[in-house]
């Protein structure tokens, strides 16, 4: 069973739009969501982070916005660029501190100029 | 910024023999993680290393994996012996306080 859902499965949009990814989790302890985005041949590369106690963390053209009662949240990318093409990864880990995260399967992003 | 060095990039083995994937953390880091990607999926968590213990590791650490950091030098994932299955691309990530982490480039890993 999926722990972390991720949809869709891949997103095209045009330059300058905004994309919008979509993240559901399981488990209710979990306490840290990072986002992480992956080129091709390339390693992830941590994104952008939230953790429950806020809604909305915003880096730039990146923000998520975070429904704890729901157990969704959502990676909204405004203005993008073709360089944004990329597959990202929502994550999630528990408290404990042991670090280990539980990656969705991942929303190919293809932006179109 | 700082980065996580995996040596090899690429290895190909034959089928039951040992092969052992090394990862340079970052220097003040303290929490180390190995994830398994098979092409075009998810990323997998392996296990993680704290104060040269493991602390937790998947059902897809099997009897024929370990790790090992001596003495602050390379953390190692240490497969013997490989199986067909074992074919991936192999992360090493290392973090500060057991969130953020810096992955490696990745060791992609062919067993025939």
């Amino acid at each position: 069973q999926q722990q972390v859902r991720q949809s869709p499965q891949s997103l095209t949009v045009w330059e300058g739009e905004t994309a919008i990814l979509n993240c559901s989790y399981e488990d209710s302890t979990f306490d840290y969501f990072p986002w992480y985005w992956q080129f091709p041949r390339e390693s992830p590369a941590l994104l952008i982070a939230i953790r429950p106690v806020s809604n909305k963390k915003e880096d730039g053209r990146f923000t998520i916005f975070f429904n704890k009662r729901e157990k969704k949240l959502s990676l909204h990318i405004t203005d993008s660029q073709p360089g944004d093409s990329a597959t990202y990864f929502c994550a999630a880990s528990g408290p404990g501190n042991t670090g280990k995260l539980i990656f969705g399967l991942g929303t190919t992003l293809q932006v179109q100029p | 910024g700082p980065k996580v060095l995996q040596i090899p990039s690429h290895q190909i083995i034959d089928m039951g023999q040992m092969v052992t994937l090394n990862c340079d953390p970052v220097s003040n880091h303290l929490y180390f993680y190995w994830y398994k990607q098979i092409l075009g999926q998810q990323m997998e968590f392996l296990v993680n290393f704290y104060n040269g213990k493991v602390m937790e590791k998947s059902k897809l650490f099997k009897d024929q994996f370990s790790v090992e950091r001596p003495d602050g030098s390379y953390f190692t994932l240490k497969i013997q012996p490989t199986a067909l299955e074992d074919s991936a691309v192999y992360f090493c990530a290392s973090s500060l306080e057991g969130s953020d982490y810096t992955f490696g480039s990745g060791t992609r890993l062919l067993v025939i």
